[in-house]
């Protein structure tokens, strides 16, 4: 019964480059939410989305970040020309349905060098 | 002011002592409320989780919500080592689409054997 996975786990970027995180939801889950968490700060909300379909991005940064939840695969939250700032653990949640407990990954440790 | 207000701590107590965790919030429509629990470097997990006022018991855990003051509270009986981690409360509002979890920062307890 796996559960939430995340991967890579830590992602090392130079300042200017790409960065992508990928989320593969719980068996029977349709519903991936994407949060932040900066050090010394609590998880933010950044992005809900159901396949194929962005619900919610008002957590989302205006530039740079990119979410997408696919027919097939894994969700994919981009980062474009990452900036130190952008170093943080991005965790990945998913439920079953709408409202329902929201189940966390790992996360992805990010570091921008 | 931030929605969902938790002293970070550290908490320290012994072994076998009575645990009580706080947090609380300003908005008023916030409906479910969520108690994670956050080892270092893994991803929250799930611990208790209160739809409007009033108590929930899980083994040796309790959760409290009192909506009039918004407050809600965390009580760990007994609590044992394997206690030691960070504890994040959650929240989210009840209209439609209202996925988004709301965190607090976490506190960080430590339980001395």
């Amino acid at each position: 019964n796996a559960g939430v996975m995340q991967n890579p786990r830590h992602l090392v970027r130079r300042r200017g480059q790409e960065a992508r995180l990928r989320c593969s939801p719980m068996k029977g889950h349709s519903h991936v939410y994407w949060y932040r968490q900066l050090p010394e700060e609590g998880l933010k909300f950044m992005v809900y989305l159901q396949k194929e379909n962005i619900i919610d991005e008002s957590g989302m940064p205006k530039e740079r970040f990119s979410a997408e939840f696919p027919k097939e695969g894994p969700s994919i939250l981009r980062i474009q020309q990452v900036v130190r700032g952008d170093s943080a653990a991005y965790f990945c949640a998913s439920s079953r349905g709408n409202q329902e407990t929201q189940y966390f990954g790992p996360g992805t440790r990010l570091l921008v060098l | 002011q931030k929605e969902v207000e938790q002293d970070p701590g550290p908490l320290s107590v012994p072994e076998g002592a009575i645990v009580s965790l706080n947090c609380t919030y300003s908005n008023s429509a916030f409906q479910y409320f969520m108690w994670y629990r956050q080892y270092s470097r893994k991803g929250p997990e799930l611990l208790m989780y209160t739809y409007s006022s009033g108590n929930k018991e899980d083994g040796r855990f309790t959760a409290q919500v009192d909506k009039s003051s918004k407050y809600i509270s965390l009580f760990i009986r007994d609590s044992q080592p394997s206690d030691s981690a960070t504890y994040l409360c959650a929240m989210s509002a009840l209209e439609t689409g209202a996925n988004n979890l709301f965190f607090g920062t976490g506190t960080r307890l430590t339980v001395i054997p």
